[in-house]
């Protein structure tokens, strides 16, 4: 069965720090979105992909970056880590604009 | 500014309760998701409504979509346990190309 899979589930880092968080996905699908959770603001858009080579800002982009030099992976790059990126990080893939696939998730503490 | 209003933020019933919850904005949208997301895992679609007035229905779940299309709502029926969860609204403001999350609404059904 296809699948939308993150590493890790859980981290711990400290601040400054460099952190790359992955996101591998099977259902072939040319797009995918990276989504901050937090209490208070909902799921929000870091950076999205309309296909390979292709990356876009979303509206809380700052210290994060993304690369896609493929169909199924969209890594989430962390420059250096800092408290306030403390959060649930979602990963999610569709043939769409909107996401219909997301992954299970990464708790992200930065300390 | 938070485009999409989720009312109400929590609710806690009983068993075998109706319950209806409500995703409001002043824009119009051309179409809205629904998506419900369990603790510890990333939110799941169950459905879109694309056209004014619109009403799905997904299983005890009965989705609408305003005439106006800047309203949606979700109504369970005999709603069980496991319907507890977090359910979301998303979809893109007329006017703009950012695809914008609900902060939710956290169900909890009492068995």
């Amino acid at each position: 069965d296809a699948e939308i899979t993150q590493s890790p589930r859980h981290k711990i880092t400290e601040t400054g720090r460099q952190v790359t968080l992955a996101c591998h996905q099977t259902w072939n699908h040319n797009n995918m979105f990276w989504y901050r959770q937090d209490l208070g603001h909902g799921l929000r858009l870091i950076h999205y992909s309309y296909g390979v080579q292709d990356t876009n800002k979303g509206e809380v982009s700052d210290g994060y970056s993304v690369s896609r030099s493929n169909t199924e992976d969209l890594p989430l790059t962390l420059e250096s880590a800092a408290s306030s990126q403390t959060s649930v990080y979602f990963c999610a893939s569709s043939e769409w604009d909107s996401p219909t696939h997301f992954g299970p998730g990464t708790r992200l503490t930065v300390t | 500014t938070q485009l999409l209003e989720q009312s109400p933020q929590f609710l806690s019933i009983q068993e075998g309760e109706n319950l209806t919850v409500y995703c409001n904005s002043s824009s119009v949208f051309s179409s809205l998701q629904w998506y419900r997301q369990e603790p510890g895992e990333g939110p799941v679609l169950l459905v879109t409504v694309v056209t004014g007035g619109e009403v799905k229905k997904l299983k005890r779940l009965t989705f609408q979509f305003g005439d106006a299309r800047k309203d949606s709502s979700l109504h369970i029926t005999a709603a069980q346990p496991g319907d507890t969860g977090l359910y979301l609204c998303a979809g893109v403001p007329s006017g703009t190309y950012k695809y914008i999350f609900g902060t939710g609404t956290r169900l909890k059904v009492l068995a």
